[in-house]
């Protein structure tokens, strides 16, 4: 099955400074991969994801890129606000069609 | 439209209690799933349901049984509580299958004791 790994576990940075999320995944096959931002004590909401057949995307200051070649896919939000403080999880879809997700990034956006 | 909702929101339990936990979904949705949350852990996948009347394991079913009689609701259910169950429990949906969008409930904290 897939198996997802996620770096760093906890990433402080500063206000206005950028925060880079990196994943791993085992499964060749695997062909969408979502992130997840869960605020302290809430759900997980979606805020991006990407499918395998793209290598970038973008929506305002968050962006994914997607390496299928070196099986891994990252994160990036620019111009981090203390509205961006939580945790992020990326996942991965394998080709049996479940849902693999990583263990999950704690930011802390300090001003 | 309320999405997905779950109660309880908190429940404790002893050991060797049963319970179940309940999710709706106001959203149409053909699939279901239930999910775990650990410390460190991410969100694991316990149970899902691809459309009423269907149900099928997860990466983590042991100890857990589900049932998806109606659409709208998925029930969790736990027949003889163990410590090791105490986590957060989230229920999610989506429209389609696990390749899109899933809308999160608010979660269930279940301890056992």
């Amino acid at each position: 099955g897939e198996n997802v790994e996620q770096h760093p576990s906890t990433l402080s940075v500063q206000e206005g400074d950028s925060a880079v999320i990196k994943c791993t995944y085992s499964d060749s096959a695997s062909n969408y991969f979502p992130w997840y931002k869960q605020e302290l004590g809430k759900r997980p909401q979606l805020i991006i994801d990407i499918r395998s057949n793209v290598g970038e995307k973008k929506d305002q200051r968050i962006a994914v890129t997607l390496n299928k070649t070196a099986k891994h896919f990252s994160l990036h939000i620019t111009e981090t606000q203390p509205e961006d403080s939580a945790v992020y999880f990326c996942a991965a879809v394998d080709s049996w069609g479940k849902l693999q997700f990583g263990a999950g990034t704690q930011v802390v956006v300090t001003p | 439209n309320a999405g997905v909702t779950q109660t309880p929101k908190f429940r404790v339990l002893k050991t060797g209690q049963s319970m179940t936990l309940l999710c709706a979904q106001d959203m149409n949705h053909e699939y279901m799933y239930w999910y775990r949350q650990d410390p460190g852990m991410g969100l694991r996948l316990i149970h899902y349901s691809v459309g009423e009347g269907t149900t099928a394991k997860g990466e983590v079913p042991d100890g857990y049984n589900v049932s998806r009689l109606k659409k709208q609701n998925f029930l969790l259910g736990l027949e003889s509580a163990a410590p090791s169950q105490t986590s957060v429990y989230f229920c999610a949906s989506s429209y389609q299958g696990l390749s899109y969008e899933q809308y999160f409930g608010p979660g269930t904290r279940l301890t056992v004791t």
